[in-house]
């Protein structure tokens, strides 16, 4: 089985800080993933998909990048919504599997 | 609007079954895989199934494998997943979902 690497687990940032998250994959799954945000008791909101593309509607701050087994998902300027947990998801190979998850936190 | 709603969820015993539906509206539903996830309280969220549009192809985690069975009625716009001997640890919300667009979840507690 795929194994997913998510880091950190958890962050502490300011408003208006950049924030990085990576996922690494324990073989290559493409561009097959996808990053998700969480926010406490609401379902999941998938923010891109295919790696790169950011899904209709989702603010233009968020961005993904990756290739391969290395992924990160990269908030440019963090608003106060965007605390909440972030997820990625390989789906190139059954099992699927997410990532163990980013909680992200205020300073 | 694409809107996906499930149901089923519920108290039951260790070694019980449950069936949950997922009731699909807004897209061609036989056109897209599908999904079922879940989150165990205050945990992370885990890949449980997916199933191809037609039907023909399905996959499961580990955990699952053997006691959960994905199925769709594509003439019904409906998704399931028949959970058989239950477990402690598979006590969740579980969401249906399709890429971009999630239910709002339904729970499952196993215990006796």
């Amino acid at each position: 089985d795929i194994q997913m690497t998510q880091s950190p687990s958890s962050l502490a940032a300011s408003v208006g800080d950049r924030v990085t998250i990576t996922c690494r994959a324990s073989q290559g799954i493409r561009n097959d993933l996808g990053w998700y945000q969480q926010k406490p008791g609401k379902a999941p909101q998938r923010l891109i998909y295919a790696a790169s593309s950011l899904e209709s509607g989702v603010p233009s701050r968020f961005s993904g990048s990756g290739s391969g087994t290395e992924f990160t998902l990269t908030i440019s300027s963090l608003q106060p919504e965007d605390f909440a947990t972030y997820y990625c998801l390989q789906h190139n190979t059954f099992p699927y599997i997410f990532g163990q998850g980013t909680k992200l936190e205020i300073k | 609007e694409v809107q996906l709603v499930e149901s089923g969820g519920g108290l039951v015993q260790p070694g019980g079954s449950l069936r949950l539906s997922c009731a699909a509206s807004g897209f061609t539903f036989g056109n897209y895989y599908m999904n079922w996830v879940r989150q165990a309280p205050g945990k992370g969220l885990e890949w449980v199934s997916s199933i191809s549009g037609s039907g023909g192809s399905a996959g499961y985690a580990d955990s699952v494998k053997g006691r959960f069975t994905i199925s769709r009625d594509n003439s019904k716009n409906t998704l399931y997943l028949q959970m058989n001997s239950l477990r402690a640890e598979d006590t969740a919300v579980y969401y249906c979902a399709r890429g971009n667009t999630w239910g709002q979840g339904t729970l499952v507690t196993v215990s006796s």
